[in-house]
């Protein structure tokens, strides 16, 4: 099947910072969407991207869809201890109905 | 609140006995997913339901059963589980439109944690 790759697996940050993972494919992709995770809880859909070189912000959470559609990238500034969780990537590929996601960036803040 | 619910948050079961989990989305959408999510591994579909038909079933073991009644509610009936069968399993709806090559974002439930001794 689809391989999403995320990096990095996991990440340990100051409060404060600012944080950059990404995703990448082997193949096209018509859309991206990044979630959230928190323990105990279902992914929470933080952005979602569906044009070639689109960047989109909420709040302090940037994303971008990729010119070559085969990458995203997830910027999170001034980082606080309650983004604290797994962040995962996911898209459709181009022809294909299901949704992929990647196996997660975990990251903790440390106060 | 992402206006997915699912019942029970947690369930313990042995391998004989038959439960089901239950999902109800109050978001207007047409179709509803089933997966699953085990420790280190991507989330796996199981089962894609639009407009009230399983449109997806991905090699799932029959003991895993879905079911639909309605676009607004869908339920996973599990029997004889084997305990590699423990993961938290999650549920998730969107809208559908059929025929089109947009396709539509996904919203989640909380997820149900099974475990099976």
């Amino acid at each position: 099947g689809q391989q999403l790759n995320q990096s990095p697996q996991s990440m340990f940050i100051q409060e404060g910072e600012d944080v950059s993972m990404n995703c990448t494919s082997s193949s096209i992709f018509n859309t991206w969407l990044w979630y959230k995770q928190e323990p105990g809880e279902g992914p929470v859909l933080l952005i979602a991207l569906y044009k070639a070189g689109e960047l989109t912000s909420n709040g302090r959470l940037t994303a971008q869809f990729g010119i070559t559609r085969k990458d995203s990238f997830l910027n999170i500034s001034a980082s606080i201890p309650s983004d604290v969780g797994i962040y995962f990537c996911a898209g459709h590929p181009d022809g294909a109905n299901n949704l992929f996601f990647g196996t997660g960036t975990r990251l903790t803040v440390i106060p | 609140e992402t206006g997915v619910t699912q019942t029970p948050r947690h369930l313990v079961m042995g391998m004989t006995n038959k439960k089901s989990l239950k999902c109800e989305q109050h978001l207007g959408h047409n179709a509803m997913y089933w997966y699953k999510q085990s420790a280190k591994k991507p989330l796996e579909l199981m089962f894609v339901y639009s407009l009230e038909e399983r449109v997806e079933n991905n090699s799932v073991p029959s003991r895993f059963s879905p079911e639909c009644p309605n676009s607004s509610h869908l339920f996973l009936h599990l029997h004889t589980l084997q305990p590699e069968d423990s993961a938290l399993y999650l549920c998730a709806s969107s809208p559908w439109t059929s025929g089109s090559s947009i396709q539509e974002t996904q919203y989640f439930g909380p997820g149900t944690r099974l475990l099976v001794l």
